[in-house]
């Protein structure tokens, strides 16, 4: 089974900033990578897949970037609307697994 | 417009069964590979099973391989979700998603239903 390690846990960013959320994978995937974002009590949307592709009505200020085992998910500049819980997914293998999530808190 | 809506949660006794259905609407059901999802309290996703459009191969997670079943009903624009022999563990809610498809390749979930909360409790 492929790990996936997110970091940090928690991130304090202030509305405006940039953040920078990791993933790493046990094993290479190549950039068979998804990112979600999770607010409180919805279920998650999909933000980026291929490592690096926005899905469809994702906001520019999103950007994935990597390949291999290490991924980055970057968010320009914090909107209100932004402060949320981000989970990576790798789908090269089964079974397909989750990252156990960041959740991006107002600093 | 698309949507998938989850239905058929609810509390169980330690070894009761349950089964949820996906409803989904505004997309050709037939032409995608659909999954379920879930999520304990206060904790991560986990990927639980999947099914594809084409021939209906099903792929599970060991959590629950044996003991859960999925099936689709393309007349229906159903996806179901089978549990047996259920454990406290396996409280969450439950997700369905569709599978994106794009460029010939098969990628994360575009589409996610709002969940259904499964509670296995005495």
């Amino acid at each position: 089974e492929i790990v996936m390690t997110q970091s940090p846990a928690t991130l304090s960013v202030s509305p405006g900033e940039r953040a920078t959320l990791s993933c790493r994978a046990s094993q290479s995937i190549s950039t068979n990578l998804a990112w979600y974002q999770q607010k409180s009590g919805q279920a998650p949307r999909l933000l980026i897949y291929r490592a690096s592709a926005r899905a469809t009505g994702v906001p520019a200020r999103f950007s994935g970037s990597g390949s291999g085992t290490d991924f980055t998910l970057t968010i320009s500049s914090l909107q209100s609307e932004d402060f949320a819980v981000y989970h990576c997914q790798q789908y090269i293998n089964w079974p397909l697994t989750f990252g156990g999530g960041t959740k991006v808190e107002i600093k | 417009q698309v949507q998938l809506v989850e239905s058929g949660g609810g509390l169980v006794k330690p070894g009761g069964s349950l089964r949820l259905s996906c409803v989904a609407s505004g997309f050709t059901f037939s032409d995608y590979s659909m999954t379920w999802v879930r999520q304990a309290p206060g904790q991560g996703l986990e990927w639980l099973s999947y099914i594809s459009y084409r021939h209906g191969s099903t792929n599970y997670a060991d959590s629950v391989k044996g003991r859960f079943t999925i099936s689709r009903d393309t007349a229906q624009n159903s996806l179901y979700l089978e549990m047996n022999s259920l454990r406290a563990e396996d409280t969450a809610v439950y997700y369905c998603a569709r599978r994106l498809y794009e460029n010939s390749a098969y990628h994360g979930f575009d589409i996610w239903g709002q969940g259904t909360m499964v509670t296995v409790s005495s």
